[in-house]
């Protein structure tokens, strides 16, 4: 089974602090995307990355910044956190695009900024 | 710029009914309409997804409607279970480097016993 493992289910932060948010994936998957969730606006895709070192701005990127520095793990950065990105956020991981290969969520990180 | 409308917001079945959620998009590229599930405290799953060379797919209690020239697709769950109880999003994507999904805003499906 694919596993995209998320460091923390909760996290609470401060305004103004930079917060690292982590995914693993252990399936060898090419791609890796992060995106919040909030009620009534579904889920909005942050970035994404297709391969190592390479990233793309998704449809919400602004105020955030990404990481990929080895295949299995994509990280997401606040790097300066305000109240509004008070969210859920969920990682996913997939083949490339040829198949139609579906996407494997992680379980999500519930941030909340004070 | 919501690119994928779902409908509605929120759904109440009774035990054994049918389950119908809407979508309509308004990219023309779009090539592929996944639907996930996502139970609480866990993150979306793939469903069931659709090409639009079909106009209707099937798996189990679960069918996707295609409607090309109207631009929309819908799900309908056939026998509805408690267990179905979750929230659903359809979602469209079109060939690119990963393949980014653009998901709908999700409807929260109650089926009651």
């Amino acid at each position: 089974d694919v596993k995209v493992t998320q460091s923390s289910r909760y996290l609470v932060k401060r305004t103004g602090e930079k917060v690292f948010l982590e995914c693993v994936q252990d399936m060898d998957h090419e791609n890796m995307f992060w995106y919040r969730q909030d009620p009534g606006l579904g889920l909005r895709l942050i970035y994404f990355s297709y391969d190592v070192k390479m990233k793309e701005k998704g449809d919400i990127p602004e105020g955030y910044s990404v990481s990929r520095e080895k295949k299995e793990r994509f990280s997401l950065i606040l790097e300066s956190a305000s109240t509004n990105q008070t969210s859920m956020y969920l990682c996913a991981s997939s083949f490339p695009q040829g198949g139609d290969q579906p996407q494997h969520f992680g379980d999500g990180t519930r941030l909340s900024i004070l | 710029q919501q690119q994928v409308k779902q409908s509605p917001q929120s759904l109440i079945v009774q035990k054994g009914g049918i389950s119908i959620i809407n979508c309509a998009y308004e990219n023309t590229a779009f090539d592929y309409f996944p639907w996930y599930q996502q139970f609480p405290g866990k993150g979306p799953a793939l469903l069931i997804a659709i090409r639009p060379d079909v106009s209707e797919k099937k798996e189990g209690r679960f069918t996707i409607s295609f409607n090309k020239s109207a631009k929309q697709f819908s799900l309908h769950i056939m026998d509805s279970q408690p267990g179905d109880s979750a929230t659903y999003f359809c979602a469209a994507s079109r060939s690119g480097s990963a393949r980014q999904l653009t998901f709908g805003s999700g409807t929260q499906l109650t089926v009651l016993p």
